[in-house]
């Protein structure tokens, strides 16, 4: 089956201008979470959504960030007003929730959007 | 506080070669320990799982070991190939009431592995 898909891979945009990163997860996964991942270094927790829960909107960096799930499936994460300092590799992943053996807490991830502002 | 530490930060070595990577964590409470992998302009993926009451786990020439004593773990990679070259990440679950588990990653160990 497909795995997680983000949309676009690339990119490019102007300082001060609005993007839209598109997560599309694991289909029948209950879990989506968003990362950030600057130029050599580890991953930044953004979000999490579970289900219909209230998500975890912990690791948002400033209220130029958020995301929205629609629908328990497809997520988008927004951007505001952009700046150099965004520039990085957004990855979404997606996990069954599962509880049980191997499959405990295992998060899928997409190929990542690398989000470039100049 | 919630912390992943990775050692070496970096690391090169040549094919056929094995190495030893590190991970100490401060993680409460701890629910599991999962080692990624993660090629060059990929997403990562999991090598292996374990929780409290394991201390070894394999997949194939990767063995993770972990002391929930000291909160440590090691990745040890036998016998490496080219394609091992990636970084290693060392991700901790924080697990709390409901099911909710808080992932903690580390920076991660950067592995060249050279012909």
């Amino acid at each position: 089956g497909a795995g997680v898909s983000q949309s676009p891979s690339n990119k490019v945009t102007e300082k001060g201008k609005d993007v839209e990163l598109r997560c599309d997860p694991i289909s029948g996964h209950t879990a989506l979470y968003w990362y950030r991942q600057s130029l050599g270094q580890g991953l930044e927790f953004l979000i999490y959504f579970q289900g219909n829960s209230a998500p975890d909107k912990s690791g948002l960096p400033s209220d130029r960030f958020s995301a929205e799930r629609t629908g328990g499936s497809v997520s988008t994460l927004t951007i505001q007003r952009t700046q150099q300092e965004d520039s990085a590799v957004y990855l979404c992943a997606s996990s069954s929730g599962s509880h049980r053996g191997e499959n405990y807490n295992e998060q899928f991830f997409g190929p990542g959007t690398r989000l470039t502002v100049l | 506080k919630n912390q992943v530490e990775q050692s070496p930060q970096s690391l090169i070595i040549l094919e056929g070669k094995n190495c030893t990577l590190q991970c100490n964590y401060t993680v409460s409470p701890f629910s599991n320990l999962r080692w990624y992998k993660q090629d060059t302009g990929r997403g990562p993926v999991s090598l292996t799982i374990m929780t409290f009451s394991e201390n070894t786990k394999s997949n194939g020439r990767y063995t993770a070991t972990l002391d929930a004593d000291t909160k440590q773990s090691s990745l040890h990679i036998t016998a490496s190939q080219l394609s091992d070259s990636a970084s290693y990440i060392c991700v901790v679950s924080a697990g709390f009431s409901g099911g909710y588990n808080k992932l903690i990653f580390g920076a991660g160990t950067r592995l060249a592995v050279h012909p």
